[in-house]
């Protein structure tokens, strides 16, 4: 059983510039979601996706959008960069009808905006 | 909406001394609860959760947490702190009845000294 892979584990881009982010989830979890963490911060939830549709949304601006694809992959994409959005980008995975239990999270993409 | 409090940015312990490691949470309906550990540039780890029945959960690594609805707590605890447990610890908590959301707490540095 695998867990959850993503990429890039490091990434470093210019304020104004779009970045996604991809995520693969564990074997036999259909739902996403994306977390931020920034320095020093306990992470903050972005958004979910099951079944290819954002299923649940944070406090964050639409510039922040996502996909899953039919193998329940996904992806995060960010437009616009600002200098804010630099931290770690975390993702998990889980069971959507399994509503007791927790996630299954990713290592994390350090994203640096500069 | 629901909130985490984690009161103390950092926590020292010596090695085979008891540890605990405290959170406090609020949500509108019965909370799942949970507590993750992150190692430096890695992702969330999962401990244990608390979904219902017995107040004391058992989890990974020795590691414990009691429930306690009355003072909306569940900290995390140790008989026997060891070295190689020093690490950011996070409490999470989900609404039952609030969605998919996990809301983490700000962390706790735990630092278990030889």
């Amino acid at each position: 059983e695998t867990g959850v892979t993503q990429s890039p584990t490091h990434l470093i881009k210019t304020r104004g510039q779009q970045v996604t982010l991809r995520c693969s989830s564990q074997s036999g979890h259909n739902t996403v979601s994306w977390y931020q963490q920034a320095l020093g911060q306990g992470p903050q939830f972005i958004f979910q996706y099951y079944r290819e549709e954002e299923n649940g949304r944070g406090n964050f601006p639409p510039r922040f959008s996502g996909l899953q694809f039919p193998n329940y992959s996904s992806e995060l994409n960010v437009n616009a960069l600002e200098l804010d959005d630099s931290a770690l980008y975390l993702c998990a995975s889980s069971l959507f009808t399994d509503r007791v239990y927790g996630y299954t999270f990713g290592s994390g993409t350090r994203l640096t905006v500069v | 909406a629901q909130s985490v409090a984690q009161p103390e940015d950092q926590v020292n312990v010596a090695e085979g001394n008891p540890l605990t490691v405290k959170c406090t949470y609020s949500v509108s309906g019965n909370p799942y609860l949970f507590w993750y550990v992150q190692y430096p540039n890695r992702g969330l780890q999962f401990l244990l959760k608390y979904i219902t029945g017995d107040n004391l959960v058992k989890g990974s690594y020795g590691f414990e947490a009691e429930f306690n609805k009355s003072q909306t707590s569940f900290h995390l605890k140790k008989p026997s702190a060891l070295v190689s447990d020093s690490a950011l610890y996070f409490c999470a908590v989900r609404d039952r009845n609030a969605g998919n959301m996990l809301t983490f707490g700000g962390g706790t540095r735990l630092m278990v000294k030889p």
